[in-house]
């Protein structure tokens, strides 16, 4: 059984750009978190997808966005890149309500230059 | 609002040593979950322990437990007889009792076992 997969492992791309991640997650799962870790400093919660909506969302601007689709895969998207925005970005899946079974992926390194 | 404080940056011990790390939660929850995670330098997060916070005994795996108690706000994870393979970044986090909940995570401690 596959758990949490992500695409792709390492990315660098130059300020301005815009990426997107993606994210594919365990089989069962219905719901996809995103999160940004940072050099040195732990991961923090981007938004989390559940339905193909956004149902909750951390502290971060709106050049993160994202997306749900119907086979519950989950894309990430950051406009105008930062050099801050160089992180870990680690995609997370978790199952209906009623069990528990919170899984991360091995996350995408990307590098802003 | 939902915090974890993980006081220790960094923690140096020789190999067979145990060490202990320690971790400090503030939650206005009255039901939640705590964890412990791993992440060495391939940068997965390794699952280690959930507990929830009815449930208040310490708990045993192997090499490793983790000393819940809820008066303090603490749950603090063991390493006995310490080995090289250790060696990683370790996050204490908090969630909701959700799974669907945001996990919220510390700083990370990195510990260095020296043979």
């Amino acid at each position: 059984d596959a758990g949490v997969t992500q695409s792709p492992t390492h990315l660098i791309k130059t300020r301005g750009q815009q990426v997107t991640l993606r994210c594919s997650p365990k089989s069962g799962h219905d719901t996809v978190s995103w999160y940004q870790q940072a050099l040195g400093q732990g991961p923090q919660f981007i938004f989390q997808y559940y339905e193909e909506e956004e149902r909750q969302r951390g502290n971060f601007p709106d050049r993160f966005s994202g997306h749900q689709f119907p086979n519950y895969s989950s894309e990430l998207n950051v406009n105008a890149l930062l050099l801050g925005d160089s992180a870990l970005y680690l995609c997370a899946s978790s199952p209906p309500p009623g069990s528990y079974g919170y899984t991360f992926g091995s996350g995408t390194r990307l590098t802003v230059v | 609002a939902q915090k974890v404080t993980q006081a220790q940056t960094e923690i140096s011990v020789v190999e067979k040593e145990d060490v202990t790390l320690d971790c400090v939660y503030e939650t206005r929850d009255t039901t939640y979950y705590l964890f412990w995670y791993k992440q060495p330098p391939s940068g997965e997060l390794v699952f280690l322990i959930r507990r929830n916070s009815f449930d208040e005994q310490n708990e045993i795996s192997g090499r490793y437990s983790w000393n819940f108690q809820k008066s303090t706000s603490s749950f603090n994870f063991t390493i006995t007889a310490s080995q090289v393979v250790d060696s990683a970044v370790y996050f204490c986090a908090l969630s909701g009792y959700s799974s669907a909940s945001k996990i919220i995570f510390g700083s990370g401690t990195r510990l260095s076992i020296r043979p």
